[in-house]
């Protein structure tokens, strides 16, 4: 079957410009995750959403960043006013039931603030 | 604070056999994962452990000690195309999961 999607792959805007990522989770999960990763780390944790709701915001940065799922499945994270420091991939990953349940990730975005 | 600790990188010969270890210190546990992650690609599952002992599916296997917040990822008979990263997860107290950096592998012939 299909699995996560995330689009754009690459993205690339100037510094102050508004951006926005989408996922497309695996069909019928439930829980939803939003990471980004710079070289040579591991994921960071950005939000968690169980169903339409944020679950757990604790790990976007500022509120420049934010989240939403209206209807359960796809999920948008927007970004404003972006930093060159907002340049990362940013991965989103999805899980049948919530946790303790292992994630699936899609191939990321790759966004580059200049 | 929450901490995983991995090594940055190793180097072991094909067809060989690596042990990659992971140390953590989190607020609870809630089980702890292994992932694979190729140069450019997205994370893929390998393992998960949430009892002490050993779990064995095919070439990998990975342990975990609780008691002593350790973990190991054990790599047999490896192949060129198992050069890639691997991450240490563990689920804490609120279910999300605390990343490792990762250890690259680089496979020589």
């Amino acid at each position: 079957g299909a699995g996560v999607s995330q689009t754009p792959s690459n993205k690339v805007t100037e510094k102050g410009k508004y951006v926005e990522l989408r996922c497309d989770p695996i069909s019928g999960h439930t829980a939803l995750y939003w990471y980004r990763q710079s070289l040579g780390q591991g994921p960071e944790f950005l939000i968690y959403f169980q169903g339409t709701g944020a679950a757990d915001d604790s790990g976007l940065p500022n509120d420049r960043f934010f989240a939403v799922r209206p209807e359960g499945s796809v999920s948008t994270l927007k970004i404003q006013r972006t930093e060159r420091g907002d340049s990362a991939v940013y991965l989103c990953a999805s899980s049948p039931s919530g946790p303790p349940d292992e994630q699936y990730f899609g191939p990321g975005t790759r966004l580059t603030v200049t | 604070g929450q901490n995983i600790d991995q090594p940055t990188e190793m180097t072991a010969t094909e067809g060989a056999i690596v042990q990659i270890n992971c140390t953590y210190q989190t607020s609870g546990f809630n089980g702890l994962f292994w992932y694979q992650q190729h140069a450019g690609e997205a994370p893929t599952f390998l393992s998960y452990n949430v009892l002490d002992g050993l779990e064995e599916k095919g070439r990998f296997s990975s342990f975990l000690s609780r008691s002593k917040g350790y973990s190991y990822l054990l790599l047999k008979e490896l192949q060129m195309k198992d050069s890639a990263s691997y991450l240490c997860a563990v689920k804490d107290s609120n279910y999300q999961l605390i990343w490792g950096a990762g250890t690259k592998l680089i496979i020589k012939p």
